[in-house]
């Protein structure tokens, strides 16, 4: 079966950092992805990681770790735009699946 | 400008009465698929099709059709309409499987009352 799991809900200061964290277990492996939704909108990719480690992209890196099952997404220098739902989801032996989101919500 | 266009954005319908919410490309991507998202259960994929002709089950098919006639169209058909299909769809299209991004058309919110 696939399962993918992400908190809920988080909140962050504007100008902090925030790590939103992903577990997941599924039928084979073949990359993780990221993306950002705003309210409203369709989602749009932020990072991609096929390989364990860290990769980095300005204000967003993106970490795996295959063996635990286990990514994050870290956000620095957070921006009141930054308020959004961030959707993980792992292409395996199937077609992408997306966890539920994990609302964040950045406060002044 | 490379884009996924659905339409239509908004659609009020009553029970039993055949949709379809139509997807396009421009960008010539083999991978098409459609999805369903509701609060607390993110989105769910409902169909996909990896080419012309080719299309496959996702985690949520039932009570939906689709159809790929030509690559860069991709229909999602509801031929009974049922309130349990009231959500917001997203129609995503890549160059193909694995490492490429998926790019997402607007949305449709469909209620069916």
């Amino acid at each position: 079966g696939q399962n993918i799991d992400q908190p809920t809900e988080m909140t962050a200061t504007e100008g902090a950092i925030v790590q939103i964290n992903c577990t997941y277990q599924t039928s084979g492996f073949n990359g993780l992805f990221w993306y950002q939704q705003h309210a409203g909108e369709a989602p749009t990719f932020l990072s991609y990681n096929v390989l364990d480690g860290l990769e980095e992209k300005g204000r967003f890196s993106s970490f795996l770790s295959r063996s635990k099952g286990y990514s994050y997404l870290l956000l620095k220098e957070l921006q009141m735009k930054d308020s959004a739902s961030y959707l993980c989801a792992v292409e395996g032996n199937t077609p992408l699946v997306f966890g539920k989101g994990t609302r964040l919500s950045v406060i002044a | 400008e490379a884009q996924v266009t659905q339409n239509p954005r908004y659609l009020i319908t009553v029970t039993g009465k055949k949709l379809t919410v139509t997807c396009s490309q421009n960008m010539n991507h083999e991978y098409m698929s459609w999805y369903r998202q509701d609060p607390g259960l993110g989105l769910r994929q409902i169909y996909y099709s990896m080419n012309v002709e080719v299309t496959d089950k996702g985690d949520v098919p039932e009570g939906y059709k689709v159809s790929r006639k030509e690559k860069r169209n991709f229909p999602l058909i509801l031929e009974s309409p049922s309130p349990n299909q009231t959500s917001l769809y997203f129609c995503a299209s890549s160059q193909d499987l694995g490492s490429y991004e998926q790019y997402f058309g607007p949305g449709t919110r469909l209620t069916v009352t």
